[in-house]
């Protein structure tokens, strides 16, 4: 069953620019929501993560926005360079269920 | 650590083969995940070990899919006999802990 329900499908986004892909979660017991960057021919490599506790968490290029009452999550990435082009997945787990999202393509032109 | 170590990368077979996917998890995690990815039902738990022992096998589509953990530094996923619906991405990845998951480079199998 579908948990973690992430949008858009693909995303072209200009160098330079702002990328968002937003996540949202059904199960409330879901205490840790990790994103993951998946490049052609590799596996998924942790990119980011964060806890219910705090709302926002940054780092470097990279942030991710939670908001516990809606149930939603979105990564950021700032001044998108043509190397950020991969695909994002999502996810959100309570101890050993972690629930991926459907995955964004992320295509950053130079 | 040279990392999740999987092999082979490629494998290709014929419908009705049994095919044995490899993995070598990090030294000194505890749970071994295995899943499998694919265009239509995205990344998918397939099984999972905890010290060498399965937990869950819940995800393991059917009787035709069998997972072993012999040891801390191997794992093996059988399918027999294989059908070409079987073919995807199939990712290891191990952890210590629950949280983060060290995920493999994966093995893409074709089923003809």
């Amino acid at each position: 069953q579908q948990q973690v329900k992430q949008s858009p499908q693909s995303l072209i986004v200009q160098k330079g620019g702002i990328s968002i892909i937003n996540c949202a979660y059904e199960n409330t017991a879901f205490d840790y929501f990790p994103w993951y960057q998946q490049f052609p021919g590799k596996g998924p490599a942790l990119l980011i993560a964060i806890r219910p506790d705090v709302s926002e968490k940054k780092e470097g290029r990279f942030t991710i926005s939670f908001n516990k009452s809606a149930k939603q999550f979105s990564l950021h990435i700032m001044d998108s360079q043509p190397g950020d082009s991969a695909t994002y997945f999502c996810a959100a787990s309570y101890t050993n269920d972690m629930r991926f999202g459907a995955g964004t393509r992320l295509t950053v032109k130079p | 650590d040279a990392g999740v170590i999987q092999s082979p990368r490629h494998e290709v077979t014929e419908m009705g083969q049994e095919v044995t996917l490899r993995c070598k998890p990090i030294s000194g995690h505890d749970y071994l995940f295995w899943y499998r990815q694919t265009m239509m039902r995205g990344l998918e738990l397939l099984i999972y070990f905890n010290n060498n022992v399965p937990i869950d096998d819940s995800g393991m589509p059917e009787d035709r899919f069998s997972a072993k953990m012999p040891n801390a530094s191997f794992s093996t996923l059988k399918i027999q006999p294989s059908e070409p619906r079987d073919s995807a991405v199939y990712f290891c990845a191990s952890s210590f802990g629950t949280t983060v998951r060290f995920f493999g480079p994966g093995t893409r199998l074709t089923v003809l």
